[in-house]
């Protein structure tokens, strides 16, 4: 089955300075690569997602890029703010295999004032 | 638009009982799916429905069923609880096309702790 490998677990930034997270997947048919952010009490929220006929997304200061050559995935994080800090979490599914993700294990980014 | 609610917000049980969640997806979605999260495994996918029919399932014991109703209203049941099991439940919804994914959104869980 897939694998989906996260790093790192942990990430501290300054305010304003960029954070990249980094997934690895193991399933070259994996084709959906969503983002999450999830705040402390509360369920993940989708932030970004990427389809594989696709190589970069960018919304506001957030985006992400996909090498299916390399199987991996990254989240930038320009200009953070105090409210970026929260546990982000990549995931990878096939689109043809219904709504079934698999997560990596998550960073807790911190974003210092 | 209200989102996915979850009841209950929190649950306590002893060891071999049994317990019932309850999703309510946002409305017009018709694919319910639930996942496990504890801190040692993550996020885990434990089954998803579609039309009243489960679609795909994770590898989780036969203790672990669920079900969705005609309004996609659905509910997951876990008996003989086990210590293990004491995790946050979270249900996601998505407002599904046949055989294409989309964009899955969670509710705020149920944390269930086994005592």
């Amino acid at each position: 089955g897939e694998n989906v490998e996260q790093h790192p677990s942990t990430l501290s930034v300054q305010e304003g300075d960029s954070a990249v997270i980094k997934c690895t997947y193991s399933d070259s048919a994996s084709n959906y690569f969503p983002w999450y952010k999830q705040e402390l009490g509360k369920g993940p929220q989708l932030i970004i997602d990427i389809r594989s006929n696709v190589g970069e997304k960018k919304d506001q200061r957030i985006a992400v890029t996909l090498n299916k050559t390399a199987k991996h995935f990254s989240l930038h994080i320009t200009e953070t703010q105090p409210e970026d800090s929260a546990v982000y979490f990549c995931a990878a599914s096939v689109m043809t295999s219904g709504s079934r993700l698999t997560f990596g294990e998550g960073t807790q980014l911190t974003v210092n004032p | 638009k209200a989102g996915v609610t979850q009841t209950p917000r929190y649950l306590i049980k002893t060891r071999g009982q049994q317990v019932t969640l309850s999703c309510s997806p946002i409305s017009g979605h018709r694919s319910v799916s639930w996942y496990q999260q504890t801190p040692g495994q993550g996020l885990q996918f434990l089954f998803e429905y579609f039309s009243e029919t489960q679609r795909n399932k994770g590898n989780f014991p036969g203790r672990f069923s669920g079900r969705q109703f005609s309004n996609s209203r659905s509910e997951m049941n876990v008996s003989t609880l086990e210590l293990g099991d004491s995790a946050l439940y979270l249900c996601a919804s998505s407002y599904e096309k046949p055989a294409h994914n989309e964009k899955l959104f969670f509710g705020s869980g149920t944390q269930l702790s086994v005592l």
